[in-house]
């Protein structure tokens, strides 16, 4: 089954650490990913999409991901995290053959602690 | 320019019951899905409509129904309520036929509790 995983359920970072989550899909189609955040208290938000051309993709709030098609992943980035970054995150992949169905991976928890 | 609204923000709903959530979308966008978000999971897919039809529905049984009016603004009905469908319920919003690549933009979500 099409199916997507996100590695961390739970990450704590200090403020200006690193981060990096980790996103896999499970089919080795023609894909288009997204990466969603949910501040709390709010809706979900488009933080980066990739559709084809450039691997790296540039989102908004320096956040960034790179699409390696060889392992099926797409792993978000961001080289010094705020504060305000505290949210959760969601993974998601559209697979054409699906149409407009979004197949979200279950989350990962980010808190940056000041 | 009003971003996607649902309504209501909550509902409480007892077993049995019958619930409509409504939806509507962000302006300018024709297509219309919907999503229930379990607490601690990622939001899973239950159908999309365009044009009025149903155009692709999730792994959902048939208690989940919807509608979408000629003003793109959809609703989602459950019926027979369980306790497992307590959850929130978000509604998604784009621009285009299903599969083309446009960005869905989600609303607040209505929080649905069954006892």
């Amino acid at each position: 089954a099409q199916s997507v995983s996100q590695h961390n359920h739970h990450v704590i970072l200090s403020e200006a650490a690193s981060l990096e989550l980790g996103c896999n899909y499970s089919y080795g189609g023609t894909v288009n990913l997204f990466w969603y955040v949910q501040y709390p208290g709010q809706h979900l938000q488009l933080l980066l999409k990739y559709f084809s051309g450039d691997p790296l993709v540039k989102g908004i709030k320096g956040f960034e991901a790179e699409f390696i098609k060889s392992k099926f992943s797409f792993n978000l980035r961001k080289p010094s995290v705020q504060w305000s970054d505290t949210a959760e995150y969601f993974c998601a992949v559209n697979y054409p053959s699906n149409t407009g169905k979004l197949i979200f991976g279950q989350g990962t928890t980010l808190q940056v602690k000041p | 320019d009003a971003g996607v609204t649902q309504s209501p923000t909550h509902l409480i709903k007892t077993r049995g019951q019958q619930v409509t959530l409504r939806c509507s979308p962000k302006s300018g966008h024709d297509t219309v899905s919907w999503y229930q978000q379990a607490l601690g999971q990622g939001p899973q897919f239950i159908f999309q409509y365009y044009e009025e039809e149903e155009r692709q529905r999730g792994n959902f049984p048939d208690r989940f129904s919807g509608h979408q009016f000629p003003n793109y603004s959809s609703e989602l009905n459950v019926n027979a309520l369980l306790l497992g469908d307590s959850a929130l319920y978000l509604c998604a919003s784009s621009w285009g036929a299903p599969g083309t690549n446009n960005e869905q933009f989600f609303g607040p979500g209505t929080r649905l509790t069954v006892l």
